[in-house]
């Protein structure tokens, strides 16, 4: 199976809003409300953000958020922060399996 | 306070076999359905296999055949057999909690297969 489809990079000034896709198809993305994202900075592990496509756990600041429309799920982050800059991946259940997205990217200019 | 601890990476040759293991911590681990993820140095997050609380499993379609993935209740750890193993394989190896996401993670185990 595929990796999920999201843009290699994204970049935003301090205070402002990135959005990043991330495509299936109607066997994960589509198919059920159980998309993720996690965010990696070098050397670390994951961690998640967001899950069940627009869930924030505790502790995660709520300029994080999720949607999912169709095939495409996307995480939005309002109020870009030095401490935003990472990796970002999305993950869908898809069927008995998970996917991750290629990753994505985020530059704090 | 959830904690899991990988052990088992190093060092193998082509074709070799390696355990991996990762020990949970802080929470009721029979209950939970278990993953791991491979990140290969420089690439993304890939995942690798799945045991529900039940004992099933399932495996991606890369190591299937290859990789087994198991649990031990009593000792509150999972594994992974990982047998037949390539240069493609070389990766840390990240367990991680099924719940509200991949909600827990290891600080995962580095393996190496080069001759």
């Amino acid at each position: 199976q595929s990796a999920l489809t999201q843009p290699r990079s994204v970049s935003g000034s301090p205070g402002q809003s990135v959005t990043i896709s991330c495509t299936g198809t109607s066997s994960d993305v589509g198919g059920y409300n159980y998309v993720s994202w996690y965010q990696q900075h070098p050397g670390k592990a994951p961690k998640v953000m967001i899950y069940d496509v627009t869930e924030r756990p505790s502790g995660v600041p709520d300029r994080f958020s999720g949607s999912k429309s169709g095939n495409t799920a996307s995480l939005t982050i309002s109020g870009l922060q030095a401490e935003d800059e990472a990796d970002y991946y999305c993950c869908s259940w898809a069927g008995n399996s998970l996917i991750f997205g290629g990753g994505t990217k985020v530059t704090v200019l | 306070e959830v904690q899991l601890v990988e052990s088992g990476g190093g060092l193998v040759q082509p074709g070799e076999s390696v355990r991996l293991s990762c020990a949970a911590s802080g929470f009721a681990f029979s209950s939970y359905r278990m993953h791991w993820v491979r990140q290969a140095p420089g690439k993304g997050l890939v995942w690798v296999s799945l045991i529900h609380a039940d004992g099933s499993t399932n495996h991606a379609d890369s190591v299937r055949g290859r990789f087994t993935i198991s649990r031990d209740n009593a000792k509150n750890t999972v594994y992974l057999q990982m047998n037949s193993l390539r240069g493609e394989d070389t990766a840390v190896y990240y367990c991680a909690r099924d719940a509200y996401g991949l909600s827990y993670w290891g600080q995962g185990t580095l393996v190496t297969v080069s001759s």
